[in-house]
């Protein structure tokens, strides 16, 4: 069974960057897409991009094209997405979540929330 | 710009059957668009339900089931459950940069 652990909460300041990680076990890491998805209070899913650890390119949605940057270590199985240019409408919880099989997003880490705020 | 519209609400009563539909500004949703069903109960992740447009994970209950409707995907709950009240999401994958969620339904069990 794969599991997905991300890290900890985080406060930032607008126009500041954060980096969240999400650290995989139980499964093969290089293989499946990686993606992240974050939630604002009380809205719905939002695809943000993802990344498959043995190519290592990541492929962004477009709102997000510039801001985004999804990155992985293979050496310790964990993905890193990190988000600069903060505004107050990045405050949000972001899951990561894993492929797996013909599945997309088939397993989802805990979620971490960021709150941008001065 | 894709939009991928759910209905808002739906409320259903225990042992009921419902049907959460799944539609796409670009056109039929079809098996080529891989659509899969999620389950968000609150202060939870989101839990995989259904991929593939039909295919269960290990962990889905027997009484959801996923299929094509007309030109929508499309989860059917065949005898609800008090526990299946929840938030259902419905992805589409448009290529490897797009996949967009629908807005979510919210499934009252009264």
């Amino acid at each position: 069974q794969v599991q997905l652990v991300q890290s900890g909460a985080e406060v930032k300041k607008p126009g500041s960057s954060v980096k969240v990680s999400c650290k995989a076990s139980g499964g093969t890491f290089n293989n499946y897409r990686i993606s992240w998805v974050r939630q604002a209070r009380g809205q719905g899913l939002e695809w943000m991009g993802g990344i498959i650890p043995i190519f290592d390119s990541g492929n962004y949605a477009q709102k997000f094209q510039g801001r985004v940057r999804i990155t992985t270590d293979e050496s310790t199985s964990t993905a890193y997405m990190e988000l600069s240019s903060l505004r107050s409408e990045d405050t949000a919880v972001y899951y990561c979540a894993t492929d797996h099989g013909g599945a997309l997003l088939g397993y989802w880490g805990q979620g971490t929330l960021v709150t941008v705020s001065s | 710009q894709t939009v991928v519209t759910q209905e808002p609400s739906l409320t259903v009563s225990p042992g009921e059957t419902v049907t959460l539909t799944c539609a796409s500004s670009a056109g039929a949703v079809t098996t080529g668009y891989y659509p899969n069903w999620f389950q968000q109960k609150p202060g939870q992740a989101p839990r995989a339900l259904i991929y593939s447009t039909s295919n269960k994970h290990s962990w889905t209950p027997a009484r959801f089931s996923g299929s094509l409707l007309g030109d929508k995907a499309a989860l059917t709950l065949s005898g609800v459950q008090p526990e299946d009240e929840a938030e259902y999401y419905c992805l589409v994958y448009y290529g490897v940069a797009q996949l967009l969620f629908g807005g979510g339904t919210k499934l009252t069990v009264l």
